[in-house]
Parts: C-alpha cells; structure tokens; sequence
C-alpha cells in the first residue's frame, strides 16, 4: 500500500511569508502527526491529529498550526517565517492506539531565507 | 516528563565489526520503545520495537531488550555492513490515556559510519 506521502518535498521562502505543508497518511490511518527536525535540537513534536481533532501539541509558539481534514490528510501552517524556522518537516501517520508503529513521509525540506 | 538519552556519537566502524548504541530513557508511564533510522535525504523508518519488560525486538540483525530495572534499550548488532551506514534514534511513546496521546519522544540521534 501507498505509504505517507508529504508535498512538497523542498521549499524555499523569505522571512515573514508563511507556508503550508501538506501530509496524506496511509489510507486506513487515522493519526497524523508533525515533527521538526533540525541539527541543533534534534526531532521535536509540533502537534498530533486523530479524526480531525487536535489531541496534543508540542511547545512551539501559535506562528505553528496545523489541520486535519475528514479525509485524515492533514497540513500544517506557519506564518511570519524566522529563519530559524528552516527544518526537514516530518509527517508520521498510524492507526492512532499505543504500540501502534508511526510510519513516516520523506519530509519537506523548508528553507527561510 | 519523558526524555530518551543516547550516544550522540558520531561511530565509525569497519565493515563487520560489532555495534553498540546505548539509550536510556525516563518516563512517566510505562513506555513502548522504538529505534528508528533514518537514511541520508529520508525519513525515518522503524527498525525494532518492544513494547514490554524483557521484551527483544529485532530486525535486519539489529536486536535491542527492553530492560525496566536499567531503564535501557541500548541497539546492537553483531556484524555491521557499510549499508547500515544512517542516522538513528531511539524513541519512546508513553500512553497515559486508553491511547489518546500518539506522542513520540526521541533522543538526538546517533550517527553511524561504516567503512569498507
């Protein structure tokens, strides 16, 4: 089966635009989830979906948002780019229940400049 | 709250010599652990998994046991191949809910190198 697929895979924007990021979970998965990673703190959760309801969020500020639609795909949001927003952008789907694996997308490659 | 510590490394090694990645972790619950890898231009992909004391979880010749009383899950491998070479992570969910929190924890990641 298809497995997560993330759009788009780079992006390069200028500081204080914003830009969405777009997640499609394995069909059958209710959970998305986001993660940032970079070389300097490493992976960190942002917020997680399940049945288009946010259940958890991660300590990033309001700039981060994210939705999900009835169709499980999700996108995530950030406005007023800083650069030192520039991070691979990490999208794992699941079935939602613990011990459940999260499988993850390729990623977005975001650059601010 | 809860956090994973791990080698940061990097570790350079020769083609079939033995590996060792320690992990650590506190949790507020009873955790699941996972390694994860990730390849260069990828995301992560799941290597192992256990999800209770004394559980081992193994894969592709990686083996880790889940060991409550050291609070460990340290990755190892008896004979490493130069395409092992990749990023990985040591992760941990805990559920504290009837499962109403997916919430991953990884530690920094560890860096491993396989030369021929």
């Amino acid at each position: 089966k298809a497995g997560v697929t993330q759009t788009p895979r780079y992006l390069i924007k200028t500081r204080g635009q914003q830009v969405t990021l777009s997640c499609s979970p394995i069909s059958g998965h209710r959970s998305v989830s986001w993660y940032q990673q970079t070389p300097g703190q490493g992976l960190q959760f942002l917020f997680e979906y399940f049945s288009e309801t946010q259940r958890n969020k991660g300590n990033f500020p309001g700039r981060f948002s994210g939705r999900q639609f009835s169709n499980s795909r999700s996108e995530m949001n950030v406005s007023t780019l800083e650069l030192g927003d520039s991070a691979l952008y990490l999208c794992a789907s699941c079935t939602g229940t613990v011990n459940t694996e999260a499988f993850f997308g390729q990623g977005t490659r975001l650059t601010v400049v | 709250g809860d956090s994973v510590t791990q080698m940061e490394g990097p570790v350079t090694l020769s083609e079939e010599a033995f590996l060792t990645i320690n992990c650590t972790y506190t949790a507020t619950g009873y955790p699941s652990l996972f390694w994860y890898v990730q390849y260069p231009g990828e995301g992560l992909q799941l290597l192992l998994k256990a999800t209770k004391a004394d559980d081992k979880g193994s894969n592709k010749g990686f083996e880790a046991t889940y060991r409550k009383e050291t609070t460990s899950f340290h990755l190892e491998k008896g004979s490493v191949q130069v395409s092992d070479s990749a990023v990985y992570f040591c992760a941990l969910i805990t559920d504290l809910s009837g499962g109403s929190n997916y919430k991953l924890t990884f530690g920094k990641g560890t860096l491993l190198t396989v030369n021929p």
